[in-house]
């Protein structure tokens, strides 16, 4: 059973600190891995995606991906109270997946005004 | 949410009685998926379909049947509702290709309850 894990939270980060989310994969054969947020309520959207190994910057968001620790992670900087949401983690379901992504159960995020 | 509707958005139904949702994308993408999304469980693939009429099966497929006539619309129905496919259900659509990138944009979702 291919899994994607992440810390279920609550993360709880004062306001401007930088918030770190972490997912870790079993399957070596993904080449694909997505960010997501989630607010209450309200559908996932997509923020970050990262296909190689190193850092990947998109404004106050950076994705982190290791393949060798088949880790991925999330740095977000200078966090804001509209950063608060749930954050969810997918990784493609590996060769012939035809697209098929595997989502962790996501870590909720609170930040601190 | 990158031209992808859902319909209805709430229903609320009893056990045992046919339900069908509807899923339509104005992005003209081949692929679709349908989801289920229950505390604890995160995110669920129930079926997916890779163009018009070829469909496959996800990892909670059972109770749950999908059609896709059009490259815009794709329906899932459960044929005879139980409690426990009280869920939110959303439906996702990608343009993946092989060897292509592959993110899914999700619709913003329908509330069922089966009561």
């Amino acid at each position: 059973q291919k899994e994607v894990e992440q810390n279920s939270g609550p993360l709880s980060v004062p306001e401007g600190a930088i918030a770190s989310l972490n997912c870790t994969y079993s399957d070596r054969g993904s080449q694909s891995f997505f960010w997501y947020r989630q607010y209450s309520g309200k559908s996932p959207e997509l923020i970050m995606s990262i296909y190689s190994n190193g850092d990947k910057e998109d404004g106050r968001f950076t994705a982190q991906l290791n393949k060798a620790s088949q880790y991925v992670s999330l740095l977000i900087r200078d966090s804001q109270p509209s950063d608060s949401a749930t954050y969810l983690c997918a990784v493609n379901d590996g060769v012939g997946s035809q697209g098929n992504l595997i989502f962790g159960k996501g870590t909720k995020l609170s930040v601190k005004p | 949410d990158a031209g992808i509707t859902q319909s209805p958005r709430h229903k609320v139904t009893e056990t045992g009685t046919p339900v069908t949702l509807r899923c339509h994308q104005t992005e003209n993408h081949r692929y679709m998926y349908w989801y289920r999304q229950d505390p604890g469980h995160g995110l669920r693939l129930i079926h997916y379909s890779y163009g018009v009429k070829d469909t496959d099966k996800g990892e909670v497929s059972d109770g749950y049947s999908v059609s896709r006539s059009k490259t815009e619309d794709f329906l899932l129905t459960l044929e005879s509702a139980t409690s426990s496919q009280t869920s939110v259900y959303f439906c996702a659509i990608s343009d993946w290709e092989a060897g292509g990138q592959d993110e899914q944009y999700f619709g913003p979702g329908t509330r069922l309850t089966v009561t």
